[in-house]
């Protein structure tokens, strides 16, 4: 199956410090993928979608300054978190799109990173 | 403005009981996911469901998609503790972007 990695897993930082996250697929190439957010309890949150080569798209509310993203590769995209701040804490999350044997886009999700901003 | 309406969004019962999540929506969606998730984890795919009126069966778990491809409802027959986490709908829409619910807590006590 198609598999995708984050890395950091986890991280802590103190306010103002900037974090990278990166999501990778292992063992497909992804020209699209798609950062999410999570709050405890919540459901998923769409960030941007992050095409390769190209500018990513942000969803309505979501500050580009803020959170940057770099698709440099069709296996790697990164996510940066510019100036992080205690209420950026949260489950990110990323996910690859592959087109499936079925022919139709399927979807799938990295373990998800926990950043806790003190 | 919530897209996709699922419920319950909490639902605690007995093992070996069945139960039924419901996903609903005004919109039309292409095809609709639905995903499991445990804590500090992504989200895995359990089945997607493309056409409308479609039927899947996964084990214990059966999925339909409504006949307009506006909601969708998953199905549990004797629920398991291993059943137990949350349970999201998502629903396809253009761009590849994926909608999801609020999500359905799910907690099978043994």
């Amino acid at each position: 199956g198609a598999v995708v990695s984050q890395h950091p897993s986890w991280v802590i930082c103190k306010s103002g410090t900037s974090v990278k996250i990166e999501c990778r697929s292992l063992d497909f190439q992804a020209t699209t993928m798609f950062w999410y957010r999570q709050f405890p309890k919540q459901s998923l949150m769409l960030m941007a979608t992050s095409n390769e080569g190209s500018k990513a798209t942000y969803e309505q509310g979501v500050e580009k300054d803020k959170f940057l993203i770099n698709h440099a590769s069709l296996t790697l995209s990164t996510l940066t978190v510019t100036s992080a701040h205690p209420e950026d804490s949260s489950f990110y999350i990323c996910s690859a799109r592959n087109l499936g044997t079925s022919g139709y886009n399927e979807q799938f999700f990295g373990p998800g990173t926990r950043l806790t901003v003190l | 403005t919530q897209l996709l309406e699922q419920s319950p969004q909490f639902l605690s019962i007995q093992e070996g009981e069945n139960l039924t999540v419901y996903c609903n929506s005004s919109s039309v969606f292409s095809s609709l996911q639905w995903y499991r998730q445990e804590p500090g984890e992504g989200p895995v795919l359990l089945v997607t469901v493309v056409t409308g009126g479609e039927v899947k069966k996964l084990k214990r778990l059966t999925f339909q998609f409504g006949d307009a491809r506006k909601d969708s409802s998953l199905h549990i027959t004797a629920a398991q503790p291993g059943d137990t986490g949350l349970y999201l709908c998502a629903g396809l829409r253009q761009g590849g972007k994926l909608i999801f619910g609020q999500g359905t807590e799910l907690s099978v006590k043994p």
